[in-house]
């Protein structure tokens, strides 16, 4: 039983135009949610955070929403540049412990 | 900028034969963590140390995968024996504290067993 998924293995985006990319979770006691990006050959990267008594955080481009009620949040990077194009892993944390959704790869086309 | 250090990178080794990976966290890092990630598939966590002490390693294959962390500070994950199936990235991650968030991850070590 995968708690954390990211149904959309891959995502292709024109430069300048927005990402948006989607997780469900069905573990209601998660309280914290995280992205991660990750580049070939390095380890993943924190990008963003959000809390679960919270429902929008933004950083710069990147902007993520909970939706406790749907249990989904969404990563939106706007606007989508060459160099954001890797694989983003949303991970849900529970009593300290993190659980990874599989990725999405996402590809910025200059 | 303080990093997670790993080695080796890449590690190939025939089935049944012994493999050890070593982690160097972020100093100051009180929380670490092994995870073991599959092509395709995201990190999943295979042991998590506050300190020297074990606080999760309920998806440790513990007939074959063992882990310590004996000051504290750096950490060896070991393998034996290797089977095909281990093949995968095995990822360090530190943290200052559990449940601090966000973790920090080591570039990693990519197993190929043959």
């Amino acid at each position: 039983d995968q708690q954390v998924k990211q149904n959309s293995p891959s995502l292709s985006v024109q430069e300048g135009r927005i990402s948006i990319l989607n997780c469900d979770y069905t573990n209601s006691m998660f309280d914290y949610f995280l992205w991660y990006k990750k580049y070939p050959a390095e380890g993943p990267t924190f990008l963003i955070s959000i809390s679960s008594i919270k429902d929008k955080n933004e950083d710069g481009r990147f902007t993520v929403f909970l939706n406790k009620s749907a249990k989904h949040l969404s990563l939106h990077i706007v606007p989508s540049q060459p160099g954001d194009s890797a694989v983003y892993f949303c991970a849900a944390i529970n009593a300290g412990k993190s659980t990874f959704g599989d990725g999405t790869t996402l590809t910025v086309k200059p | 900028e303080a990093e997670v250090a790993q080695s080796p990178r890449y590690k190939i080794t025939e089935k049944s034969q012994a493999v050890a990976f070593w982690c160097d966290p972020i100093s100051g890092h009180a929380t670490l963590y092994w995870y073991r990630q599959i092509l395709g598939q995201g990190p999943e966590l295979l042991v998590q140390f506050q300190d020297e002490s074990v606080v999760d390693d309920s998806q440790l294959p513990k007939d074959r995968f063992s882990a310590e962390r004996l000051k504290g500070v750096d950490s060896t994950l070991k393998i034996q024996p290797a089977e095909l199936g281990d093949s995968a990235m095995y990822l360090c991650a530190s943290s200052p504290q559990i449940g601090s968030g966000e973790q920090f991850f080591g570039p990693g070590t990519r197993l190929t067993v043959l």
